[in-house]
């Protein structure tokens, strides 16, 4: 079955430093999202993208975290600098139009 | 705007008994919802959707939901749980099928000998 890859699966650093997750979609998919997930806010809206081009940011802290789709096989999500409130599980998920999404097994945040 | 409940944070049932989760969509138009089971460490796997035509719709896994206009609902049903069915479980609604979803918080299932 095709998958949604996500690396690194766990990552644990300390406050200030970047993070970058990478997020490999389905092949063929054109739209590609971002959801953290918290025990306190659930499943939240990051951003997501079509074609490369994003669509919606609005869930996203501009000030720190960047969402980037340098092409058609690889999503990026940034933290610089990274805080302890952005421990969370990162997800991506892919889909193809309008078919439901296909979700990554997730990164797994600490910020220490 | 859209938003989805799920009344209950978590939910106890003997293996082999029946099973309804409940959620409640907020939306004014014609919603596109789905219903997503997510296991420990795992990512979010797709049960069922319902984007129009008959309003009970079957999903993988022997799970069933019943959309119902009237009440705004969208609950998911199982006839007998297995002990392997202990998951989280998300309710989650569209405006388009293709768009981004909005989920509820979660449902906890936990199965019992």
């Amino acid at each position: 079955d095709a998958r949604v890859t996500q690396t690194p699966r766990h990552k644990v650093t300390e406050m200030g430093q970047e993070v970058t997750m990478r997020c490999q979609p389905i092949l063929g998919h054109n739209t590609v999202f971002w959801y953290r997930q918290t025990m306190m806010q659930g499943l939240e809206l990051l951003a997501y993208f079509r074609n490369r081009a994003p669509l919606d940011d609005s869930g996203m802290p501009k000030d720190r975290f960047s969402a980037e789709m340098p092409d058609a096989t690889l999503a990026t999500l940034k933290i610089q600098p990274s805080e302890p409130r952005d421990s969370a599980v990162y997800f991506c998920a892919s889909r193809d139009g309008e078919q439901p999404q296909h979700f990554g097994d997730g990164t797994r945040l600490s910020i220490l | 705007a859209q938003s989805v409940t799920q009344p209950d944070i978590h939910i106890t049932v003997s293996e082999g008994a029946s099973l309804e989760l409940r959620c409640n969509y907020s939306y004014g138009a014609t919603p596109y919802l789905f219903w997503y089971v997510q296991s420990p460490g795992q990512g979010l796997q797709l049960l069922l959707k319902y984007f129009s035509g008959d309003t009970l719709v079957q999903g993988i896994k022997g799970f069933e939901a019943e959309f119902k206009r009237s009440q705004s609902s969208f609950n998911l049903r199982k006839p007998s749980v297995h002990w392997s069915d202990a998951a989280e479980y998300f309710c989650a609604v569209g405006r388009r099928p293709g768009y981004a979803l909005n989920f509820g918080k979660g449902t906890s299932l936990l199965v019992t000998p």
